[in-house]
């Protein structure tokens, strides 16, 4: 099982909401991705968790804020987001380190921000 | 210059023609590279993997590498209207801190 499932599928939030993203794998992968993709672009990294801990955060506003709870759950919270933040929002996990080992896509969040 | 060039198409082809896409980078000490589809609207999935150079076939996809030339491929025989998707290379190595460097993408139609 390569599966990586993130919730919802769609968001829609105005300026002033508070909203979370959830991902969640049960591979046993140690190492935890959250990407930012716009239209006709590649994924952009935000943000990884190996081990739990926040190891990469590039450069990210702070109105994103990343927890992982356990080694299998992600979240990514939202809070006064700018509509220039509307993107398609993708967990990935990998074993460990991204290149040594695989890192397998969740299906995304589609955010729309108004 | 980009570390990743890709062209990002449209790439248009008849159903059951022989599709390469490609990449080239410039960055020698890229180790790893992958291959990754990407359907509208949908999260990426991984094709293809390789380490270091040399070729890899799994089924109708066959992925090579050529790091004296800093070049990369996949083929596609046999396409098929399924194929339609985005696909991305991508590649890491120790420079990268093993992150994924991405290609822009090539999207990819397949003509019945």
């Amino acid at each position: 099982d390569t599966e990586v499932t993130q919730t919802p599928k769609h968001l829609v939030m105005g300026m002033t909401n508070k909203k979370s993203l959830k991902c969640e794998q049960h591979m046993g992968h140690r190492a935890m991705y959250w990407y930012k993709q716009k239209a006709k672009k590649p994924p952009e990294l935000m943000f990884v968790y190996s081990y739990e801990k926040l190891s990469i955060n590039e450069s990210v506003p702070s109105r994103f804020s990343p927890e992982c709870p356990n080694s299998s759950l992600l979240n990514l919270h939202l809070h006064a987001l700018q509509p220039e933040d509307s993107a398609l929002y993708l967990c990935a996990s990998s074993q460990g380190l991204a290149g040594k080992d695989t890192q397998y896509f969740g299906p995304g969040t589609r955010l729309t921000v108004l | 210059q980009k570390e990743v060039e890709q062209d990002p198409g449209p790439l248009s082809v008849p159903e059951g023609a022989i599709v390469s896409l490609n990449c080239t980078y410039s960055n020698s000490a890229f180790q790893y590279f992958m291959w990754y589809r990407q359907y509208s609207r949908k999260g990426p999935e991984l094709l293809m993997y390789t380490y270091s150079s040399g070729n890899k076939e799994d089924g109708r996809f066959t992925a090579q590498v050529d790091k004296s030339s800093k070049y990369i491929s996949l083929f596609i025989r046999d396409s098929q209207p399924s194929d339609s998707a985005t696909y991305l290379c991508a590649m890491s190595g120790m420079d990268s801190n093993y992150q994924l460097i991405w290609g822009a993408g090539t999207k990819l139609i397949i003509k019945p």
